[in-house]
């Protein structure tokens, strides 16, 4: 069964600092790594998703650096800010018809 | 453009009812998927629906549970003589034609299921 394994389960980083999260995959064919973030009470928001053909895709704070070799990508956050205290999902291809995703990774920015 | 519409928000329901979960996909958008997520845990595909077909029910329990995607109205996800078991935040996410399925997927807020 295709699995994405995420880590780590919680984070706790200084504003300031820099928030990094893991994920491993399984084989795939599909190249499409998206990173969901997701506030208490609301439903998961795209913040960011790399296509495998690049190794690092940037968008302002948000990093996603990616090795196909190794089947692993993972977030960095830098300068992370309170405001970016949430639960954050990496997923990859289910097959041809959805995501599957990690378990997710609360992270906690201290001011 | 209105984003995912889920309603209601909020469902609470004795064992043994039954639950209706409704999903307004983003206009434009053709592809319905249903997660579940248990406190605490990631999210957990159950099923993905075009206009009028069930496209893959793999994550759907075999028993009380079905989805379905009308021509006109939005998608439902219909929960029969639930237990307590079946509380959780369900989401839905729709994402456009030609867009490879599962990707540029767009979440409702949820609906938060109850049985007490």
């Amino acid at each position: 069964q295709q699995q994405v394994k995420q880590s780590p389960q919680s984070l706790i980083v200084q504003k300031g600092g820099i928030s990094i999260i893991n994920c491993a995959y399984e084989n795939t064919a599909f190249d499409y790594f998206p990173w969901y973030q997701q506030f208490p009470g609301k439903g998961p928001a795209l913040l960011i998703a790399i296509r495998p053909d690049v190794s690092e895709k940037k968008e302002g704070r948000f990093t996603i650096s990616f090795n196909k070799s190794a089947k692993q990508f993972s977030l960095h956050i830098m300068d992370s800010q309170p405001g970016d205290s949430a639960t954050y999902f990496c997923a990859a291809p289910k097959g041809a018809n959805n995501l599957f995703f990690g378990t997710g990774t609360r992270l906690t920015v201290i001011p | 453009n209105a984003g995912v519409m889920q309603n209601p928000r909020h469902l609470v329901r004795r064992r043994g009812q039954e639950a209706r979960l409704r999903c307004s996909p983003m206009k434009g958008h053709s592809h319905v998927y249903w997660y579940r997520q248990l406190p605490e845990e990631g999210l957990k595909f159950m099923v993905y629906l075009q206009k009028e077909n069930i496209i893959d029910e793999s994550g759907m329990p075999k028993e009380r549970f079905s989805a379905e995607f009308p021509k006109e109205g939005p998608s439902i996800l219909r929960i029969q003589q639930v237990v307590r078991g079946d509380s959780a935040a369900y989401f839905c996410a729709s994402s456009p034609p030609g867009a490879a399925a599962g990707t540029e997927a767009f979440f409702g807020q949820g609906t938060r299921l109850t049985v007490v």
